[in-house]
């Protein structure tokens, strides 16, 4: 079976420093991962996704992501939070074999502060 | 190019009344979604779509849930009898390709479900 994790309900930052959202997740086969925001009241907005390559993989809104096989993560990164990034993060991974289905973690939510 | 539309935005019903959802999905996508998100959890798969083909429906309860996409483009997911637990909110996405691990969803803004 394949799950994600998300250790953090909630992630609490200052504008302009750098921000991490944190990601494990647990598959048969390789891995494909992906993060997804959500603001309120909307659906969920791709954001960036790890196929295969480089394990840095950059992303919209310059949203980067670090894949890092050996500790089944999948952090999410910004090096200079905006207060307007303030949102409900969502990790999801989907494996090559097996149930080929998007599987999402539970959510963390990151509060941007002024 | 147009996103995913979902309609109604939102829905309010008595237990053991029934409800309906449409989705249309990106132009030219094969592969359609519908997912449930429980309020404070992930979204959760329900029924996927390949054309008008059911992909995946391991999740759906279906002794009182029903979907269906008749032409291979709109879908639309229905609830009778609805119970308090299906309050919710009811997710369409679409990809180009579904088959294809790698392919990426694109998500509606939902339907948000209110069972009194």
């Amino acid at each position: 079976a394949q799950s994600v994790a998300q250790p953090e309900d909630q992630v609490n930052v200052a504008e302009g420093n750098p921000l991490t959202v944190k990601c494990t997740y647990s598959v048969s086969g390789n891995p494909y991962l992906f993060w997804y925001v959500q603001y309120p009241n909307r659906g969920l907005q791709f954001l960036l996704k790890y196929i295969t390559g480089d394990n840095l993989v950059k992303g919209s809104y310059g949203f980067e992501a670090e894949f890092n096989k050996s500790q089944t993560s999948f952090h999410l990164k910004k090096p200079s939070a905006l207060v307007s990034d303030s949102a409900l993060y969502f990790c999801a991974v989907r494996g090559d074999t097996g149930r080929r289905a998007l599987t999402f973690g539970s959510g963390t939510r990151l509060q941007v502060q002024p | 190019e147009a996103g995913v539309a979902q309609s109604p935005r939102y829905k309010i019903i008595e237990k053991r009344q029934s409800v309906a959802f449409w989705c249309n999905p990106i132009s030219g996508h094969a592969t359609l979604y519908w997912y449930q998100q429980i309020l404070g959890q992930g979204p959760k798969l329900l029924i996927q779509f390949q054309n008008n083909g059911v992909v995946d429906d391991s999740q759906l309860p279906k002794d009182r849930f029903s979907a269906e996409r008749l032409k291979g483009v709109d879908s639309t997911l229905k609830i009778q009898p609805a119970k308090l637990e299906d309050s919710a909110v009811y997710l369409c996405a679409s990809s180009l390709e579904g088959a294809i691990a790698t392919d990426t969803q694109y998500f509606g803004p939902g339907t948000r479900l209110t069972v009194l």
